[in-house]
This record gives C-alpha cells, sequence and structure tokens, in this order.
C-alpha cells in the first residue's frame, strides 16, 4: 500500500536552533517528492522537488535530502525563525498507468519560540 | 502569492444550506483540483479535472458536486451537508503533461474553513 509517514508529529524548538524533519515512504513507482510548507489557514507552498536521482536540494534555510534506497527524505532547518513555525508536508508523486497519484503525509507542525 | 485565489475564506452554513465555493487560478495551467483537509488527516483529494473534464472523483459524497466552466475557474455546490463535512478545502492547479510525463507542480490556493452546524 502506498503510504508516507512524517515523524515527529509536532515538534517545539527555539529560534535560532536547527531542526529535521523525517518523512518516510512506501510508494511504488516513485515519481518525485515534495516538501511543503503550510501557514494556518493558508494553503500549502512548495519548498523543494525532488527526483529519483537528486540527493540533496536546498532553498534558502530549507535543505531536503532524498535517500531513494531507503525511500526517505529530511528537511532540515537551519537557524530557524519565529516565521518557520507551520505545518511541514511531505507529498510523494507516484506515475503509473492510471496516471499521476500524490500520496500525502499527515504533516509534521513545527512550533518555533523566542 | 501563488496565483491561485479562493473565495469565501471563511464560511458556515446549516446542514439544509446550499452554497458554492470558487477557485480562479492565474497560472495557466490546464488542470484543477479540490482537497479537503481535516485536523490530523492527510490531504484529501476529492475530484480532479484535466482539460476542463472530470478525471477522478474519489468516492466523494454527492452532497459535493463540482463543476468546471473553463480551465481558469472550478467551483464546488454544497448542499445537505453534514456537520463532518466542516473542514479547509483546497483547490489546487497544475500543468499535466502529454505523453506519459505525469503532472507537474501543484499550486495551492489559501483554502476556504467551512463549518456545518
Amino acid at each position: 500500500k502506498n503510504q508516507v509517514e512524517q515523524s515527529p508529529q509536532s515538534l517545539i524548538i527555539l529560534e535560532g536552533k536547527n531542526c529535521t524533519l523525517q518523512c518516510n515512504y512506501t510508494v511504488s513507482p516513485f515519481s518525485n517528492l515534495r516538501w511543503y510548507k503550510q501557514d494556518t489557514g493558508r494553503g500549502p507552498v512548495s519548498l523543494t522537488i525532488m527526483t529519483f536521482s537528486e540527493n540533496t536540494k536546498s532553498n534558502g534555510r530549507y535543505t531536503a535530502t532524498l535517500d531513494a534506497d531507503t525511500k526517505q527524505s529530511s528537511l532540515h532547518i537551519t537557524a530557524s525563525q519565529l516565521s518557520d513555525s507551520a505545518s511541514y508536508i511531505c507529498v510523494v508523486s507516484s506515475f503509473g498507468q492510471a496516471g499521476t497519484a500524490l500520496i500525502f503525509g499527515k504533516g509534521t507542525t513545527l512550533s518555533v519560540s523566542s | 502569492e501563488t496565483g491561485v485565489t479562493q473565495t469565501p475564506r471563511h464560511l458556515v452554513m446549516g446542514m439544509t444550506n446550499k452554497k458554492s465555493l470558487k477557485c480562479e487560478q492565474h497560472l495557466g495551467h490546464n488542470a484543477m483540483y479540490w482537497y479537503k483537509q481535516s485536523a490530523k488527516k492527510p490531504l484529501e483529494l476529492m475530484f480532479v479535472y484535466s482539460l476542463e473534464e472530470r478525471v477522478e472523483n474519489n468516492s466523494v459524497p454527492s452532497r459535493f458536486s463540482p463543476e468546471c466552466p473553463n480551465s481558469s475557474h472550478l467551483f464546488l455546490h454544497l448542499h445537505t451537508l453534514q456537520p463532518e463535512d466542516s473542514a479547509l478545502y483546497l483547490c489546487a492547479s497544475s500543468l499535466i503533461g502529454g505523453g506519459g510525463e505525469g503532472s507537474y507542480e501543484q499550486y495551492f490556493g489559501p483554502g476556504t474553513r467551512l463549518t456545518v452546524t
């Protein structure tokens, strides 16, 4: 069964600290993996998109990694800011005969406090 | 601003009301989507329209009725909803590639927070 599991479910860190969010998936065939940031009451906004051949991709203070062999991805946030408080959603895309399916994780809720 | 707008942003309706959610995309995309987001659950895909034709309907109850009059607009008509339908309803759009390339990145609107009383 295609699934995306994220951990931790929630996380509280102090401003300025680093943190890493995890995403494990059992999706086949794999097409790509996206990390989205969703602020409270808003729609998700894409942070990174990674294909099978990419191991690391950065977007400012956000760095995503992908290990296609172990089917794991991580999102590392450096020098966290209060504005990083949001839900981070891992989404795996699978393209098959029926078309493209997006499998969403439940998200990790990050709270950055001062 | 992602180029996908949704109205209204908040809606409170009784179970006997009829209302509609509106989505508009200004990105030149050819596919549009409706998602339901409930607390502590993954986003649930409800409907997909590709080139203005409905291509997916994930066993959504008939009290939800989508409409896509053109590639830029998407509606979700609501009637006789239940309290468990209270959720954030998100619209998204994307480009669908031909030749089996699969879909491109989806851009989401801000959502409509729906409360059914």
